[in-house]
């Protein structure tokens, strides 16, 4: 099992640009999650996914748009780059929310992203 | 509203001095509290969560519902502790995980 894998590793994007950040499971989870990691701010989310086809806004999804077209893959695209949106992205993946209690998250390496 | 609050952005401890990372939480239900940790070049990994009521590599938390409060301890800190170290929350829709900033845990010999 490789995990929750995101690519690319890295990426420098123009003012103004556009990428699309893919993160994909193999772990047949339902649920799935995109943060950005900024000094002194921690993690915050950006969109999430409770499973395919469905998406939801986190606290932070201004500037970005998500696609959960298969329940393997979670897209993060920026349709046109700020310097703003310079940070360290993860995704993450976790199974269904139980009863009681939610199983953890998995993370990806992350994708450090440098906007110009 | 869901919150989490670290005080600390760094903790620099000696190496066997005790440790204690703290957390604290607005929340008004019944929440699901977890430690997250980074270790240098590591993925981000889940530590221990509060259900469980388990110690890992000797740290331990307890929920403190009065306090509101979700404190990383352990008596003797290693200088393979040192990492950056997440408290973070699940709330009534248990579908969100909410973290704190974060606090670096330095520990030197």
């Amino acid at each position: 099992n490789a995990g929750v894998t995101q690519t690319p590793k890295f990426r420098v994007l123009k003012t103004g640009q556009s990428m699309t950040l893919l993160c994909a499971q193999d772990m047949n989870h339902e649920y799935m999650y995109w943060y950005r990691q900024d000094p002194g701010m921690g993690l915050r989310l950006i969109h999430y996914s409770v499973g395919e086809g469905t998406t939801a806004k986190g606290e932070v999804p201004d500037g970005y748009n998500v696609s959960r077209l298969k329940k393997q893959n979670f897209l993060l695209g920026l349709e046109s780059a700020a310097p703003s949106q310079t940070s360290v992205y993860f995704c993450a993946s976790s199974y269904r929310y139980g009863n009681s209690y939610n199983s953890p998250l998995h993370f990806g390496n992350g994708t450090r992203l440098t906007v110009t | 509203a869901q919150r989490v609050t670290q005080p600390e952005k760094l903790l620099s401890v000696f190496k066997g001095a005790p440790v204690e990372l703290k957390c604290n939480y607005s929340y008004s239900g019944s929440p699901e509290l977890f430690w997250y940790v980074q270790y240098s070049r590591q993925r981000l990994q889940l530590l221990l969560r509060h259900i469980s009521r388990e110690s890992i590599k000797g740290f331990t938390a307890d929920l403190n519902k009065g306090e509101t409060s979700f404190h990383l301890k352990k008596p003797f800190a290693q200088e393979e502790d040192s990492a950056m170290y997440y408290c973070a929350l699940i709330g009534e829709y248990g579908n969100k995980l909410v973290f704190g900033a974060g606090t670096i845990l330095r520990v030197k010999s």
